[in-house]
């Protein structure tokens, strides 16, 4: 299976700053994806991020307030930016690929708190 | 929304029993994973079933998908205290990009 890190493990931040979030792989994947959890609840996919294309955002998250960079096939960066205390959630990196049947894997994820 | 939706939403049980949780879902699957999550940190990816399979193992895990009820469970044999967290389905459709989606979750709380 794939081995995901990310950095930061946590933060606390002041509303208006911006934060980026690392996100590296073991090995090369070719689907990368950014996920938000919010708290009490389940994940929500933010983007999908492929290596050398722009990444593809879901319904209610745009490229302003979520860049992400895909610069190789075993890293990416999530930047939150302008934060708001609605932004605190737990932001996961995920990779599809590595496993037997194409399972999906996720980092340990980065706990956001915005005061 | 949610494609998943497992039930119940919370369990709790003695160490020892066994524990059992369902998902069910609305549209055609590829595949359906479960994983666990301690305490708000990262997903485990603990089994995924492919949609023309009816039954998995892994250790004191073992899935079952029936396809036909767009349902899926999860059971936990002989329970430990460590079993304790919140539990996930998600489904991954049948198109070329499909995505994960997620059920709500279900909190399993083991007593030792």
């Amino acid at each position: 299976s794939a081995v995901i890190s990310q950095k930061p493990s946590r933060d606390i931040c002041q509303r208006g700053t911006s934060l980026t979030i690392q996100c590296q792989v073991d090995s090369q994947v070719t689907m990368m994806f950014w996920y938000r959890q919010q708290p009490g609840q389940s994940l929500t996919l933010i983007a999908t991020a492929n290596q050398g294309s722009e990444a593809t955002y879901e319904s209610g998250f745009v490229i302003d307030k979520f860049p992400i960079s895909r610069p190789n096939l075993t890293f990416s960066t999530l930047t939150v930016s302008n934060m708001s205390p609605e932004d605190s959630s737990i932001y996961l990196c995920s990779v599809k690929g590595g496993g037997s049947y194409n399972e999906q894997f996720f980092g340990p994820g980065t706990r956001l708190t915005v005061l | 929304s949610q494609q998943g939706e497992e039930d119940p939403q919370a369990l709790s049980i003695q160490e020892g029993e066994n524990a059992t949780m369902n998902c069910s879902y609305k549209t055609s699957i590829n595949n359906l994973q479960w994983y666990r999550q301690n305490s708000g940190r990262g997903l485990v990816h603990l089994i995924l079933i492919r949609s023309n399979e009816r039954e998995k193992h892994s250790g004191r895990l073992r899935v079952t998908l029936d396809t036909s009820k767009k349902s899926s469970s999860l059971l936990i044999t002989a329970s430990r205290a460590a079993d304790t967290a919140s539990y996930f389905c998600a489904t991954d459709g049948t198109g070329a990009n499909s995505k994960l989606t997620f059920g709500k979750g279900i909190t399993l709380s083991v007593r030792p």
